[in-house]
C-alpha cells in the first residue's frame, strides 16, 4: 500500500498552460506539504497545511494555489506555467505540524517539464 | 546564502570503502534529520538527532550531531552498492516548524 501517492508521475506542458498535481496520503496524518526540487536537487518547502488549513506559504508566487478538500488530500494547481516552474514536486505528510522531530513521509514526486 | 552546507557534493567510491558526509551551518538547529533519496523516488528519513553531541547508529551508518547543534556528519562503514543515492540533511531552526534542506551529497558506490 502506498502511503503518500501523487498523480501524475510526469507532466509535460506548454508555457502559459494551467495544470494540477494531486496528492493523497493514507497514513491518517494531520499535516501535508508541497516541496519543489530543482535541477540541482535542492529541495525547498512551498506550502504546509494542517487539518486542511494553510499554515505556511514560503513566498511562492500566487500562480501556485494549493487546495485541501480534506485531511488526506492536498492538491497543487499552477496557473500560467513558466519555464522556471520545471522541477520535481514532492508531496509529504507528517502526523503533527512539527518539522523539528516528526517524520515526514514523501510521495514519489511529479516531474513537471514546461516547454 | 545556503543555510545548510553539505560536503562533498559528489562522492564516487568502491564497495567496501568508508566515507563521511558533512552538514554544516552557522545557525543553531533544534534538530537535524538525514534522508536518502533514490532516483525517481521521494526522500526517506534515516534518522533524527536532537541533542548536541548525540550519536546514533543505524547498521553501518553512524550519525553525529555537533555539540553546538550547528553541524552533523554521516559516516558509512564498508559501503555497499545499495547505499548509492542522494543524502540530504535537513534542519529545523529553533522556533520554526519547517525543515530547511541542504543541497545533498550524491553517493555512488561501485561493485
Amino acid at each position: 500500500d502506498t502511503a503518500v501517492s501523487q498523480t501524475p508521475k510526469y507532466l509535460v506542458t506548454q508555457m502559459g498552460n494551467d495544470k494540477s498535481i494531486k496528492c493523497e496520503q493514507n497514513l491518517g496524518h494531520d499535516t501535508m506539504y508541497w516541496y519543489k526540487q530543482d535541477s540541482k536537487k535542492f529541495l525547498k518547502i512551498m506550502f504546509s497545511y494542517n487539518n486542511k488549513e494553510l499554515i505556511i506559504n514560503e513566498t511562492v508566487p500566487n500562480r501556485f494555489s494549493p487546495k485541501s478538500p480534506d485531511k488526506a488530500h492536498l492538491n497543487l494547481h499552477i496557473n500560467s506555467l513558466e519555464l522556471g516552474d520545471s522541477a520535481v514536486y514532492f508531496c509529504a505528510s507528517s502526523q503533527e505540524f512539527s518539522g523539528s522531530t516528526d517524520t515526514q513521509y514523501f510521495g514519489p514526486g511529479t516531474r513537471l517539464t514546461v516547454l | 546564502t545556503q543555510l545548510l552546507e553539505q560536503s562533498p557534493q559528489f562522492l564516487s567510491i568502491q564497495e567496501g570503502e568508508n566515507l563521511t558526509v558533512y552538514c554544516n551551518s552557522s545557525s543553531v538547529f533544534s534538530s537535524l534529520q538525514w534522508y536518502r533519496q533514490e532516483p525517481g523516488e521521494g526522500p526517506v528519513l534515516l534518522v533524527t538527532v536532537v541533542t548536541g553531541g548525540e550519536v546514533k547508529k543505524l547498521k553501518r551508518l553512524t550519525f553525529q550531531f555537533g555539540d553546538a547543534r550547528k553541524d552533523s556528519s554521516l559516516h558509512i562503514t564498508a559501503a555497499q552498492p545499495g547505499d548509492t543515492g542522494l543524502y540530504l540533511c535537513a534542519g529545523a531552526l529553533a522556533g520554526y516548524s519547517t525543515l530547511t534542506f541542504g543541497k545533498g551529497t550524491m553517493l555512488l558506490v561501485s561493485p
